[in-house]
């Protein structure tokens, strides 16, 4: 069974902080990772993806990913009470199928900013 | 730009009767289609996915089915709803060949 774990949280920051979100996967043949964000009552909304080892940085997110470890996480730096959402980690395995969209999704982080 | 849309938004439907969820893609052609569930405390889970008409992949066993009668166009079924299915669907599309995946605004279904 291949999983994708995230702490549940509620991870509480406070605004201007930088949040550390993190992900562990099973599947060690994964070969893409993406996060997505989701405010309650919303569909997900895709913030960045992630495919090879290191940092990759968008504004003022940076998603890093070890591949040995088996690792990857989103730090989201000056926090904004807009943020506060679920955040979302999905990993495409490496099961060798055709490129689609069949992610494995964590259950979630919720992360609440306050002012 | 490519757009996704799905309805109805919200429906409560009594247990045994039967669902129909449709979901569209414009600015795109032969995208691949993704049917997936959200329960509540749960995790999302992949029921769905379709990478031409007429050529549709289930995932889990249930009591649900999918179509897609045309390139853009996918249809969520369920002959007699379970209490079970209750949840928060999502239809969601990828480019050929690509893995990143974008949702449309989902559906909201109370099974009661």
């Amino acid at each position: 069974q291949k999983e994708v774990e995230q702490n549940s949280g509620p991870l509480s920051v406070p605004e201007g902080a930088i949040a550390s979100l993190n992900c562990t996967y099973s599947d060690r043949g994964s070969q893409s990772f993406f996060w997505y964000r989701q405010y309650s009552g919303k569909s997900p909304e895709l913030i960045m993806f992630i495919y090879s080892n290191g940092d990759k940085e968008d504004g003022r997110f940076t998603a890093q990913l070890n591949k040995a470890s088996q690792y990857v996480s989103l730090l989201i730096r000056d926090s904004q009470p807009s943020d506060s959402a679920t955040y979302l980690c999905a990993v495409k395995g490496g099961d060798g199928s055709s490129n689609t969209g069949k992610l494995i999704f964590g259950q979630g982080t919720t992360l609440q900013v306050k002012p | 730009s490519q757009t996704i849309h799905q309805w109805p938004a919200t429906l409560v439907q009594p247990v045994g009767s039967p669902l129909s969820l449709e979901c569209t893609v414009e600015g795109t052609s032969n995208p691949n289609l993704y049917w997936y569930r959200q329960a509540a405390g749960r995790g999302l889970q992949l029921l769905f996915y379709s990478i031409g008409i007429d050529q549709i992949s289930s995932e889990v066993p249930q009591n649900l089915s999918a179509s897609r009668p045309q390139d853009r166009q996918f249809i969520l079924s369920s002959k007699k709803l379970l209490l079970s299915d209750s949840g928060f669907y999502l239809c969601a599309w990828s480019a050929t060949g690509r893995n990143t995946i974008y949702f449309g605004e989902g559906s909201w279904l109370t099974v009661v």
